[in-house]
């Protein structure tokens, strides 16, 4: 059965570094998102992406983060410069005739 | 501002008992209501997929039910097991936007 792919499982880094997710979407799905659950949380949206561009943000996907997908399958976000509050399992999702699948996702740790 | 609300936030049950979740969100003009999993540690495993026509769907021991006007949504575990332990999350789509809001989440575990 197709899945959500990401890499990696879990980063660590230092505050002031960038970082960057990547995700392979079900191949098939048209539109892409990224969330993120900061420990002990709920789930929240910071990004969606249709056709080649962004759709729709949050307020938390301030100037510090982009997304791209620089080819045909792979949709990357990119934090430039990590704050420890940055710290967050981030999850990538695709979604198919309303149906939303996410990834494992990858855990950011901002030391 | 569409907010979505879980009660209850933890719910502890021994084996065998049917339980039910509920989700609750401010604004009825939803496209969909989706029901995940998550278990510790990891991601998000969708259940039942209630889309805006419908107002339940069923798979196995699982059964969702959706009433719009109400702004309400109910997940129905029959049977429960020890391996149904996990935080059940509710998220809405629209009105106006594909993106997903999710609720806090119910916290459920099932003593053997």
């Amino acid at each position: 059965e197709p899945e959500v792919t990401q890499t990696p499982s879990h980063q660590v880094t230092q505050m002031g570094q960038e970082v960057i997710l990547r995700c392979v979407p079900i191949s098939n799905h048209l539109y892409f998102y990224w969330y993120r659950q900061i420990l002990g949380q709920k789930v929240e949206f910071l990004v969606s992406f249709y056709n080649n561009e962004i759709s729709e943000k949050s307020e938390i996907f301030d100037d510090q983060f982009s997304v791209e997908r620089p080819d045909g399958s792979n949709f990357t976000l990119k934090i430039r410069s990590t704050k420890l509050e940055d710290s967050a399992m981030y999850f990538c999702a695709s979604l198919n005739t309303g149906e939303l699948f996410f990834g494992e996702g990858s855990r950011l740790t901002v030391l | 501002k569409q907010e979505v609300t879980q009660i209850p936030a933890a719910l502890s049950v021994p084996e065998g008992e049917n339980l039910v979740l509920n989700c609750s969100f401010t604004d009825s003009a939803i496209y969909n209501l989706q029901w995940f999993r998550q278990d510790p540690g990891k991601g998000l495993t969708s259940l039942l997929l209630i889309q805006s026509s419908q107002r339940e769907q069923t798979s196995g021991r699982l059964n969702a039910s959706l009433d719009k006007s109400s702004g309400r949504s109910t997940l129905y575990i029959a049977a429960s097991q020890p391996g149904d332990s996990a935080t059940y999350l509710c998220a809405v789509s629209g009105p106006g936007t594909y993106k997903y809001i999710f609720g806090t989440g119910t916290r459920l575990k099932v003593l053997a």
